[in-house]
């Protein structure tokens, strides 16, 4: 059975102060893994999908990345407007659906 | 275009008492997705459907029925509810499996 564990639960950052965000996976075969940011009260967006060991994708202050056992998304000199709960999800390469972690979320003070 | 679209956006219900829920996509997706949303839970599939005409069962199919008769709605019915189906419900669609858009949920209490 496909797992994801993403940690911390919760994360608390001073604006501008950098940090990571994990997500430890196992699966049967990956055919990606996907983040997604969701803010309160609405539905998840998609952010971006990895597929192999060593890709990188990144857009403006959030980067990406991934190995064979997790995912760490990278929030560089985050502002106010990056608090939200992060997501992240992973396909089987057999599979249809997508498993989901618990999520992160992420305060960050001004 | 509206993207992904879900009606009723709140619902209270009694135990026992049935509803639908209507999704809606207008960006010609073939899969279409349900989802509930629980605290500390995470996302979990209920059903869904990989093209018209079809559906099949997700982590936690059970006291849920859907249908797909048109591409472009996908349609999540609870027969009789619980209160352990007071949950957000979130329906999602794609063009392949993968990423998807999502709707802006359902929030159902059942007292």
């Amino acid at each position: 059975e496909d797992q994801v564990t993403q940690s911390p639960e919760a994360l608390r950052l001073q604006e501008g102060e950098s940090s990571s965000l994990n997500c430890s996976y196992t699966v049967s075969g990956l055919r990606g893994l996907f983040w997604y940011r969701q803010d309160p009260g609405k539905g998840p967006e998609f952010l971006f999908t990895l597929y192999s060991a060593g890709e990188e994708k990144e857009k403006e202050r959030l980067k990406a990345t991934l190995t064979k056992k997790e995912s760490f998304l990278h929030i560089t000199a985050p502002k106010p407007e990056d608090s939200a709960t992060y997501l992240c999800a992973v396909q089987a390469a057999n599979d249809y659906k997508l498993s989901f972690g618990a999520g992160t979320t992420v305060t960050v003070r001004a | 275009n509206a993207g992904v679209t879900q009606t009723p956006k709140f619902r209270v219900l009694k135990t026992g008492q049935s509803m639908t829920l209507l999704c809606a996509q207008d960006m010609n997706h073939e899969y279409m997705y349900w989802y509930r949303q629980d605290p500390g839970m995470g996302l979990r599939l209920i059903h869904y459907s990989v093209g018209e005409g079809t559906t099949a069962k997700g982590e936690v199919p059970d006291g849920y029925n859907v249908s797909r008769l048109k591409k472009q709605n996908f349609l999540l019915g609870l027969e009789s509810a619980a209160p352990s189906q007071t949950s957000v419900y979130f329906c999602a669609s794609s063009y392949t499996s993968g990423e998807g858009s999502f709707g802006p949920g359902t929030r159902l209490t059942v007292t």
